[in-house]
């Protein structure tokens, strides 16, 4: 039982490139999450699905697309990449909204540098 | 009004102290409080979680939570230097049918030998 996973865990990028980060859990869990992390910011919510098939805007969804391929994997998509978004982005999933804990456990991180 | 506060500390404490990490929220709908820790490099990992009025014990930690006063708090007993990292405070939306957190930027907590 691996928990939440997430691919690549370092990046870096020159400004314009697009790259998709990877996140996928082995929990069963119905809701997934994209958090990005910045020094004195806090963790900010980007996306996330409450179920497969669903996704929603959080607080900084600008620059940023998101898929839920399938219940266990939901991926980041940064189209255009600037130097803005040089963070550390994290992945979680929760058993909530349909019955369970809204706890939220979280993935090892992405380090992503644009240049 | 920001929606979870901390400080952000350094709160610094000696070895066998008791360290004690506060929050404050703005939406009186939130029906569930979290305890995060993380440490440097890494990512946040759960204490406690806490949805009802009063104390909730965990071996050296305890979470409080008062919706009256829209406050939770983190009491960490015995401190050791391992629990030196990032507290951060999570609080869910409660007006919402998903399940997004609003975590606050985080307290650091300094436990010296």
């Amino acid at each position: 039982n691996a928990g939440v996973t997430q691919t690549p865990k370092f990046q870096v990028l020159k400004t314009g490139q697009s790259m998709t980060l990877q996140c996928a859990q082995d929990m069963n869990h119905n809701s997934m999450y994209w958090y990005r992390q910045d020094p004195g910011m806090g963790l900010r919510l980007i996306y996330y699905s409450a179920s497969e098939g669903t996704t929603d805007k959080g607080e900084v969804p600008n620059g940023y697309n998101v898929s839920r391929l399938n219940k266990r994997e939901f991926s980041l998509r940064l189209e255009s990449a600037a130097p803005s978004q040089t963070s550390v982005y994290f992945c979680a999933s929760s058993e909530a909204p349909f019955g369970g804990t809204d706890t939220q456990y979280f993935g090892p991180g992405t380090r992503l540098t644009v240049l | 009004q920001k929606e979870v506060e901390q400080n952000s500390g350094p709160l610094s404490v000696p070895e066998g102290a008791i360290a004690s990490l506060n929050c404050t929220y703005s939406d009186r709908g939130s029906q569930s409080f979290f305890w995060y820790r993380q440490y440097s490099g890494k990512s946040p990992e759960l204490i406690m979680s806490i949805y009802s009025n009063g104390d909730k014990e965990d071996g050296r930690f305890t979470a409080q939570l008062n919706k009256a006063s829209q406050y939770v708090s983190l009491l960490i007993r015995d401190s050791q230097p391992s629990d030196s990292a990032t507290y951060l405070c999570a609080v869910n939306r409660g007006n919402q049918a998903g399940t997004a957190l609003i975590f606050g930027k985080g307290t650091t907590l300094s436990v010296s030998s």
